[in-house]
């Protein structure tokens, strides 16, 4: 079946380091990727996705390419910020007619000043 | 505001007392779902909806119950909790028709159950 591999966390980093979460996935056929942001007391709420092999998913200086021939879908931004502290989920959506979306264990990023 | 509604978000309660936690969506999505998040296993998905009157099982349906009556409404019931269902639960919903290839879920705010 399908699965999504993540780094495991906590990562801790100053403020204005560089960000990379790694993730790889498996999946038969070609499933949509996603990373999905968990704020602190809060739901999940989607980050950026992407639908095909090499299409870059961005959203709020965060970027993740999604590479086919490496399954992965690697998270990174430039410059963290103490506000973008939360907990990171990268996950599959199959594409056949059933829409599960396969969610990796997250990885909690802390951010100081 | 589009959103996913869920009740209660917090609740504590003891082995084998009937539950049901709430949750509605105001998006008209057809797709409806339930997760529970532990500590390192990430969300695992309990059981799904594609429309009205259709449901199936996910990765960890036993001991739960979910209908679909109603588009917007997709209640989990517990019948008889027990303390290894104390977790986050969360509701999902999506417009995204299936095979679409881009299903975006729109999640609740959480209800943090515990069985004591």
């Amino acid at each position: 079946g399908d699965s999504v591999t993540q780094m495991e966390g906590p990562v801790t980093l100053s403020e204005e380091a560089f960000l990379t979460i790694n993730c790889t996935y498996t999946a038969t056929g070609y499933p949509s990727l996603f990373w999905y942001v968990q704020y602190p007391g809060e739901g999940l709420q989607l980050l950026l996705k992407a639908t095909k092999a090499d299409d870059k998913g961005s959203n709020k200086g965060f970027e993740a390419t999604y590479r086919k021939e490496t399954t992965s879908f690697h998270l990174e931004k430039g410059s963290v910020q103490v506000s973008d502290s939360a907990v990171y989920f990268c996950a599959l959506s199959d594409s056949g007619g059933y829409q599960k979306v396969t969610f990796g264990t997250g990885t909690k990023l802390q951010v100081i000043p | 505001e589009a959103q996913v509604t869920q009740n209660p978000r917090y609740l504590i309660t003891v082995t084998g007392k009937k539950l049901t936690v709430t949750c509605s969506q105001n998006m008209n999505h057809e797709y409806m779902s339930w997760y529970r998040q532990d500590p390192g296993l990430g969300l695992r998905q309990i059981y799904y909806s594609m429309n009205v009157e259709v449901t199936d099982k996910g990765d960890v349906p036993e001991g739960y119950k979910v209908s679909r009556k109603e588009k917007r409404n997709f209640p989990l019931i517990l019948e008889s909790p027990s303390p290894n269902q104390t977790s986050l639960y969360f509701c999902a919903s999506s417009w995204d028709r299936a095979g679409s290839g881009a299903n975006v879920l729109t999640f609740g705010a959480g209800s943090r159950l515990t069985v004591l």
